[in-house]
């Protein structure tokens, strides 16, 4: 079965500086990767996925994640962060093969201080 | 893009009474949706997956007697809660895909049951 973790419950950050939220992911198979956001009382918002390809991948709001298959990592970077930014992470992986739910980690709740 | 809806966004109700949530994907055909549950800063747990037109499938520990799930069109899928105890409270999410394969899964705002 496949598994996420997210290591840190909370991270704080300094406005202007860069940020990293961590995920780990264990799959059998090629995963498909994926980071989404949740601001209070609201569904998800899509960041940004790994499918294939560039391990690099850069999603919305200035997001981007590394894809690390030996360290089966897809860590959450952002070159300078803003207090708008506060919200609460979740990174998730699917099984390939279509009309698979999304497995989810714990969540990372983000808090940017101005 | 792709647009679900969930509705009612809030609802309260007495114990013992049972609850209908409705997932509507708006501008696209959905045969599979997911449902998830959030427990206050807890992740998103899947209760469950409707298939239109067939049975749903449910994760394990998840009662399906009490968690009704109808995927009665390609737009819409509903979750009733039968016999709401106050620990049925909590944020109900259903997601679904545009284009299935295509990783692009879309989430509705979320419903937030109170179980009085």
């Amino acid at each position: 079965a496949q598994s996420v973790a997210q290591p840190e419950d909370q991270v704080n950050v300094a406005e202007g500086n860069p940020l990293t939220v961590k995920c780990t992911y264990s799959v059998s198979g090629n995963p498909y990767l994926f980071w989404y956001v949740q601001y209070p009382n609201r569904g998800l918002q899509f960041l940004l996925k790994y499918i294939t390809g560039d391990n690099l991948v850069k999603g919305s709001y200035g997001f981007e994640a590394e894809f690390n298959k030996s360290q089966t990592s897809f860590h959450l970077k952002k070159p300078s962060a803003l207090v708008s930014d506060s919200a609460l992470y979740f990174c998730a992986v699917r099984l390939q093969g279509g009309n698979t739910p999304l497995v989810f980690g714990k969540g990372t709740r983000l808090s940017v201080i101005a | 893009g792709a647009v679900v809806s969930q509705h009612p966004s809030r609802v309260i109700c007495k114990s013992g009474t049972s609850v209908k949530i409705e997932c509507r994907s708006l501008d696209f055909q959905a045969t599979t949706m997911f449902w998830y549950r959030q427990f206050p800063k807890q992740s998103l747990m899947l209760m469950a997956t409707s298939n239109e037109g067939s049975k749903a499938t449910y994760e394990q520990g998840v009662e399906k007697d009490k968690f009704l799930i109808n995927h009665a069109s390609l737009t819409l899928s509903t979750l009733t809660v039968t016999s709401a105890h106050p620990e049925d409270s909590s944020f109900y999410i259903c997601s679904a895909e545009m284009v299935p394969g295509a990783n692009v899964l879309t989430f509705g705002a979320g419903s937030r049951l109170t179980v009085l």
